[in-house]
């Protein structure tokens, strides 16, 4: 069974970054979608971005990725495939960043989710 | 970006009452469409994908319809284990994105 675990510091400091993994057990990371997902306390979902990483021993490995335009200048999300981990990484947060980060993954649809990783910015 | 408005915003109910919550889309998402369900200090869990496909172990009491623009989930007999958050979202273009949520709640 796939199980998805994130992982990353709970405090980050305004106008620093925030990084954080998602480390994948009982599968493979080829041929999912990625996706991170956020949650300010008290509010709903939304959908910072996916990766989409295809690779083999056979073949040389592609990967994809697509931001939210609201954040897309300051994220970027990664994979070490050999490690089944997924990275994400966003910069010069503020207190609006503040929220449960989610990764997930599935065929397009959120199929897989961890239980999530909360982050606070505060000074 | 797609604006995805789900109503009511919060539901108040009974158990054993058919609920439904719908989900309206800005433009066509052709069936590109799932719900979720939330509990508190919980991830959320697919409950339908491609507006009306139930994933698996979820129970037959739920279900999904609906194309083009609006979208609805419906409850047929709620069970005290329903109580929880739903959401749409869709998956036509990017970015997806979700409903703001509707709380079921007795």
């Amino acid at each position: 069974q796939v199980r998805l675990q994130e992982s990353g510091p709970g405090l980050v400091k305004p106008s620093e970054t925030l990084s954080l993994t998602c480390s994948v057990s009982g599968g493979f990371i080829n041929d999912f979608y990625w996706s991170w997902i956020r949650q300010p306390p008290g509010k709903g979902l939304e959908y910072i971005g996916y990766l989409y990483y295809s690779g083999s021993a056979n073949s040389n490995p592609s990967l994809s990725t697509n931001y939210n335009p609201s954040l897309e200048s300051r994220v970027t999300m990664s994979v070490d495939a050999s490690q089944s981990k997924i990275y994400l990484k966003l910069t010069s947060v503020t207190a609006a960043d503040t929220a449960v980060y989610y990764c997930a993954g599935g065929s397009l649809v959120a199929r897989l989710w961890g239980q999530g990783a909360q982050v606070i910015v505060t000074s | 970006d797609i604006q995805m408005t789900q109503s009511p915003s919060t539901l108040s109910a009974s158990v054993g009452d058919r609920v439904s919550i719908t989900c309206r889309a800005s433009q066509s998402l052709s069936r590109w469409l799932a719900w979720y369900q939330q509990k508190p200090g919980e991830a959320p869990s697919l409950l339908i994908a491609q507006a009306s496909k139930l994933e698996s172990g979820v129970p037959s009491r739920f279900s999904g319809s609906g194309s083009g623009t609006e979208f609805t989930l419906t409850i047929s007999s709620l069970q005290p284990d329903d109580f929880a958050t739903y959401y749409c979202q869709q998956y036509d273009s990017y970015p997806w994105t979700f409903g703001q949520g509707t709380k079921v709640q007795i």
